[in-house]
């Protein structure tokens, strides 16, 4: 059974305010992954990490930022939210070697 | 590049009818291939996946999936539908240590 957490589960808050998605999981993965997600639209890989102290820019380019000081914790951040950050975002991760991917209930962003 | 396409947007099945969703890839090697299912406001759930051996690999709530190299595909079935089944699902592609590309998602409507 995966365990992958994301907090909030909803969020609407107003345009300019500072926001933290968190995500944790307790699998030990080093990989972790956050996707951006509009409704019944594809996913979009905006960060990722290999693990602690590592985190990239994925496909879509976006104004949220992440961090990695702990292995089970992956929050992202926007540092000035606006109404184009409305979305889901998904958090997810892997074992190394195994792409299999495990995601996280998501968090859906409502920025007014 | 890898590259996952899924040429349904949205499929209506009856309830009872057999299913078949479409998922076509492009990768340079044999990839390992997911199937992941997506119910409204939730993360995805894995259904199932191919890494090697047996080309038809059977996943939970009854669905299967067949790998075909020459066709490059790995279309998803399910014998008879269910009103439950109603979801969005996302077809990946990816490789021993490297990360996930999902195609665009097939939305199901399951008609009574």
């Amino acid at each position: 059974e995966a365990d992958i957490y994301q907090t909030p589960r909803y969020l609407v808050i107003g345009t300019g305010k500072k926001i933290t998605l968190e995500c944790s999981q307790t699998m030990g993965h080093d990989k972790m992954y956050w996707y951006q997600q509009d409704p019944g639209m594809e996913l979009h890989l905006i960060h990722y990490s290999y693990g602690v102290n590592s985190t990239e820019k994925g496909d879509l380019s976006s104004e949220s930022t992440v961090s990695r000081i702990r292995t089970e914790h992956f929050p992202l951040t926007l540092e000035s939210a606006r109404p184009s950050h409305t979305s889901q975002y998904l958090c997810a991760s892997s074992e190394p070697m195994n792409t299999e991917a495990f995601f996280g209930q998501g968090t859906r962003l409502t920025v007014v | 590049a890898q590259s996952v396409t899924q040429p349904d947007i949205h499929i209506t099945v009856s309830e009872g009818a057999s299913l078949e969703l479409r998922c076509n890839y492009s990768y340079g090697a044999t990839p390992y291939l997911f199937w992941y299912v997506q119910s409204p406001g939730q993360g995805l759930q894995l259904l199932l996946k191919y890494f090697s051996g047996d080309t038809l690999v059977q996943g939970i709530k009854g669905f299967e999936a067949e790998f075909k190299r020459s066709q490059s595909s790995f279309n998803l079935r399910k014998p008879s539908v269910h009103w439950s089944d109603a979801a969005e699902y996302f077809c990946a592609v990816g490789h021993a240590g490297n990360m996930l590309t999902f195609g665009g998602g097939t939305r199901l409507m399951v008609k009574p």
